[in-house]
């Protein structure tokens, strides 16, 4: 198994500019989950899956998107890229939402200028 | 709302010493409890968790944590610590009936050899 993938590992974005963070768990998951990490503000949830076809918003949804049309795949997408979204993002995945431990991907580095 | 609080947010310690830190939790339901880690350059990795029953939960690298229900915590603790042990800690929450795990600001403890 790979487990969580993430693709690409580092972006940099121009203001303005669009794009889509991959996702991918080969384990069967229901649950999927993307959130952004911060200096001093740990892991913010940004928007999660509790299966195919079904998303919902976290913390801090503003400027992303999200869709699950697969059980395997969550991609995140920046709309207009700005500064403030300059974070580490990662994605997670676990068997059952809320009761089982989640498995991380290596997540991704992107820098807005 | 849901928190979670942990209030040592840097910890430098020497090889062998005692470590302790701190995760308060916010909510009156059901919990279940998570420690995550995550070494330099490195995804979360989960240490250890609490579903129920004994609340003296061991986990890998000789980690251990506590349920204190009635103080709303979930300490880790380690008796002697290894320069690799230097990570970031994170303390995460999530609660029956709801899809969210929230995390905490997270721990960054240096050992020194």
């Amino acid at each position: 198994n790979a487990g969580v993938t993430q693709t690409p590992k580092f972006q940099v974005l121009k203001t303005g500019q669009s794009m889509t963070l991959q996702c991918a768990q080969d384990m069967n998951h229901e649950y999927m989950s993307w959130y952004r990490q911060d200096p001093g503000m740990g892991l913010r949830l940004i928007h999660y899956s509790v299966g195919a076809g079904i998303t919902d918003q976290g913390e801090v949804p503003n400027g992303y998107n999200v869709s699950r049309s697969t059980t395997e795949d969550f991609p995140l997408r920046l709309l207009s890229a700005a500064p403030s979204q300059t974070s580490v993002y990662f994605c997670a995945s676990s068997y059952r939402p809320g009761s089982n431990e989640q498995y991380f991907g290596p997540g991704t580095r992107l820098t807005v200028t | 709302a849901q928190s979670v609080s942990q209030h040592n947010h840097h910890v430098i310690l020497s090889e062998a010493a005692s470590l302790e830190l701190g995760c308060n939790y916010s909510y009156g339901g059901t919990v279940n409890l998570f420690w995550y880690v995550q070494y330099p350059g490195q995804h979360l990795q989960l240490l250890l968790k609490y579903f129920s029953g004994d609340p003296l939960v061991k986990g890998i690298k000789g980690f251990e944590a506590e349920f204190i229900k009635s103080k709303f915590s979930f300490n880790l603790r380690k008796p002697s610590v290894q320069w690799s042990d230097t990570a970031e800690y994170f303390c995460a929450v999530s609660t029956s009936g709801t899809y969210k795990y929230i995390f905490g600001t997270g721990t960054r403890l240096k050992v020194l050899a």
